[in-house]
């Protein structure tokens, strides 16, 4: 358990509407990402953050925006929802010890857009 | 651009059976490789590893997986599968970057396991 929280856990929202998932971690860890969960598909990264106000685009950043003001949240932003973003949102912490890197994962968002 | 390849969506075994996950890889430099586990309605848990050194690298649970660069394969195994193996499990690769460790994962293989 890296202290990654997600809320909500479960949301249904309307095509159109603006959504906003939290990701909060305890640890004091400098890198976060978003991910986006789809069968047959993996989890592909949506966007990054490398610090306070510091981010970036994934693979698959089209149709969200992040922000990060505080470095314990990163929050994932839907500005107007569709039903292609139906999916279950991971987000993931980086660590570095003296074997490498590693991220820990968050329990999951799921998200419905109907 | 690194990928990552997992034969078989779905891979079925007898209690008490060797368990194989395949996995391969192609990355313009030399690899991070990650596997990690998903039980239903849970986030993904890293089982183990492979960032240099030893090849064959352990990990939770009983699992290991062998880093085989002329082959670029990083397969997953356990000698003896258990009910509470079945999961899905990923594969991912990840490359350094000024950005952090992004990984790029597979499309998953669910694990059943059967009496």
């Amino acid at each position: 358990d890296a202290g990654i929280t997600q809320s909500p856990r479960h949301k249904v929202t309307e095509t159109g509407t603006p959504v906003t998932l939290r990701c909060h971690q305890t640890e004091n860890h400098r890198y976060m990402y978003w991910y986006r969960q789809d069968p047959g598909h993996g989890l592909r990264l949506i966007h990054y953050s490398y610090g306070v106000k510091d981010t970036d685009k994934g693979e698959v950043s089209d149709g969200y925006s992040v922000s990060r003001s505080k470095t314990e949240d990163f929050l994932l932003t839907l500005e107007s929802a569709t039903s292609s973003q139906t999916s279950v949102y991971f987000c993931a912490i980086r660590t570095q010890d003296t074997t490498g890197d590693e991220q820990y994962f968050g329990p999951g968002t799921r998200l419905t857009v109907t | 651009a690194q990928s990552v390849t997992q034969l078989g969506s779905h891979v079925s075994v007898s209690e008490g059976a060797l368990v194989l996950l395949r996995c391969n890889y192609s990355s313009s430099v030399p690899p991070y490789l990650f596997w990690y586990v998903q039980y239903p309605n849970q986030g993904l848990q890293l089982l183990l590893k492979y960032t240099t050194g030893a090849t064959l690298v352990k990990g939770i649970n009983g699992f290991e997986a062998e880093f085989k660069k002329s082959e670029t394969s990083f397969h997953l195994t356990k000698p003896s599968a258990h009910m509470s193996d079945a999961a899905e499990y990923f594969c991912a690769v990840s490359k350094v970057t000024g950005g952090g460790n992004k990984l790029t994962f597979g499309t998953g293989t669910q694990l059943k396991v059967e009496l």
